[in-house]
């Protein structure tokens, strides 16, 4: 059973556009909730991350929106480019003392130049 | 600036043969993990160890062992290697807080 749903598993995007990927969770033991870039050839890094407690955080051209009561929340890249092209994971973490980090099941991002 | 370090990054098997893949970091992190990847799978958990010496099951751990050897490594042995067995495996660490795993690089394991 996948705990952390993933949507759209791939997208395409012309440069300058808005990327919206979409995720979804059921567990309410999950406190924090980041996502990882991946390179082709590489392991995922952390992007950006955010906690229930705040709906909202930006961080350049990359902004989370969080919707607690939904069990929800997205990544948005505006102004999309090129060097954006990768694959983009979203993850949760549950509040128990393992903290395990649960994945979403990735969304392959191209963006046309 | 080494990070997460991961040995081999390429292997190919033979079913049922055995292998360890290493790794290593040296943030002085007290939890490592290891997840393989498969398309359209995201990542999952195979084992992880929450410091020196404890090691528990994560999501996928049939057909592997792991081993703390010390703070620094944890390995990830197949004891026999089957086709099912075929992913990228990644190994992580993460601090005190948990909030961000440290990657390395993969290994691309084929078990033909």
């Amino acid at each position: 059973q996948q705990q952390v749903k993933q949507s759209p598993q791939s997208l395409i995007v012309q440069k300058g556009g808005i990327s919206i990927i979409n995720c979804a969770y059921e567990n309410t033991a999950f406190d924090y909730f980041p996502w990882y870039q991946q390179f082709p050839g590489k392991g995922p890094a952390l992007l950006i991350a955010i906690r229930p407690d705040v709906s909202e955080k930006k961080e350049g051209r990359f902004t989370i929106s969080f919707n607690k009561s939904a069990k929800q929340f997205s990544l948005h890249i505006m102004d999309s480019q090129p060097g954006d092209s990768a694959t983009y994971f979203c993850a949760a973490i549950d509040s128990g003392s393992a903290r395990q980090l649960t994945f979403g099941s990735g969304t392959q991002l191209t963006v046309l130049p | 600036n080494a990070g997460v370090t991961q040995t081999p990054k390429f292997q190919v098997l033979k079913t049922g043969q055995s292998m360890t893949l290493q790794c290593a970091q040296d943030m002085n992190h007290n939890s490592m993990y290891w997840y393989r990847q498969d398309p359209g799978m995201g990542l999952r958990l195979i084992y992880y160890s929450a410091s020196e010496g404890t090691t528990d099951k994560g999501e996928v751990p049939n057909g592997y062992n792991v081993s703390r050897l010390n703070k620094r490594e944890f390995s990830l042995r197949l004891e026999s290697a089957a086709p099912s067995q075929t992913s990228v495996y990644f190994c992580a660490s993460s601090g005190w807080a948990k909030t961000e795993a440290f990657f390395g690089q993969g290994t691309r394991l084929t078990v033909v």
